[in-house]
């Protein structure tokens, strides 16, 4: 059975630009969660998605966006990059919505902004 | 928004040592996770337990719901447990706990 799958692994970009994260869950999983870790602040919460809603969002500025397809994969989007917003993205899925389910992670994407 | 508290923040032993790391909340939960991040290394879900004690191997999780604390026990320790262990309910992490078990 395959793992959770994020894509890209690495990305470089520039201040002010966007970029989309993608997270492809386990077969049959329908929640997927995304989390920003730093060394700075550790793992925080971004959101949550099952069947395609929105349960759950952290405290992050809108420039910080998600969806969820009918598939179950998601993706995020950071649009007017920062500096500060280099990080490892992760993802985790699971079988139900918090707080039911084991989680399940991603490799992550790690994001350098220059 | 609950708080998550981990003690200790570092943590060096000798291998074969009994290892506890802690954990406490501030607001009531439905379920605790216990994860472990090994350096550059991906996350992996160790337990998510909601009441009582778990074991798998070599590793047990325990969980008081009324004291808001779980701990995560590490018996005969070995180098290869070196790591870090993060509590979470899912929405709010522990900054981490870093293990380091020498030879």
């Amino acid at each position: 059975k395959a793992g959770v799958t994020q894509t890209p692994r690495y990305l470089i970009k520039t201040r002010g630009q966007q970029v989309t994260l993608s997270c492809s869950p386990i077969s049959g999983h329908r929640s997927v969660s995304w989390y920003q870790q730093t060394p700075g602040q550790g793992l925080q919460f971004l959101f949550e998605y099952f069947s395609e809603t929105q349960r759950n969002k952290g405290n992050f500025p809108g420039r910080f966006s998600g969806r969820q397809f009918s598939n179950s994969r998601s993706e995020m989007n950071v649009s007017t990059l920062e500096l500060g917003d280099s990080a490892l993205y992760l993802c985790a899925s699971s079988l139900g919505v918090r707080p039911s389910g084991e989680l399940f992670f991603g490799e992550g994407s790690r994001l350098t902004v220059l | 928004k609950n708080e998550v508290e981990q003690s200790p923040q570092n943590l060096t032993a000798q291998e074969g040592e009994f290892i506890t790391i802690n954990c406490s909340y501030s607001v009531g939960i439905s379920a605790l996770h216990w994860l472990q991040q090994h350096p550059g290394g991906g996350i992996v879900s160790l337990f998510m337990l909601s009441s009582g004690k778990k074991k798998h191997g070599r590793l047990i999780a325990t969980i008081n719901i009324q004291e808001k604390h779980s701990s995560l026990h590490i018996t005969a320790s070995h180098p290869r447990d070196s790591a870090v262990y993060i509590c979470a309910d899912g929405l709010t992490f522990g900054k981490g706990t870093h293990l380091i078990i020498q030879p």
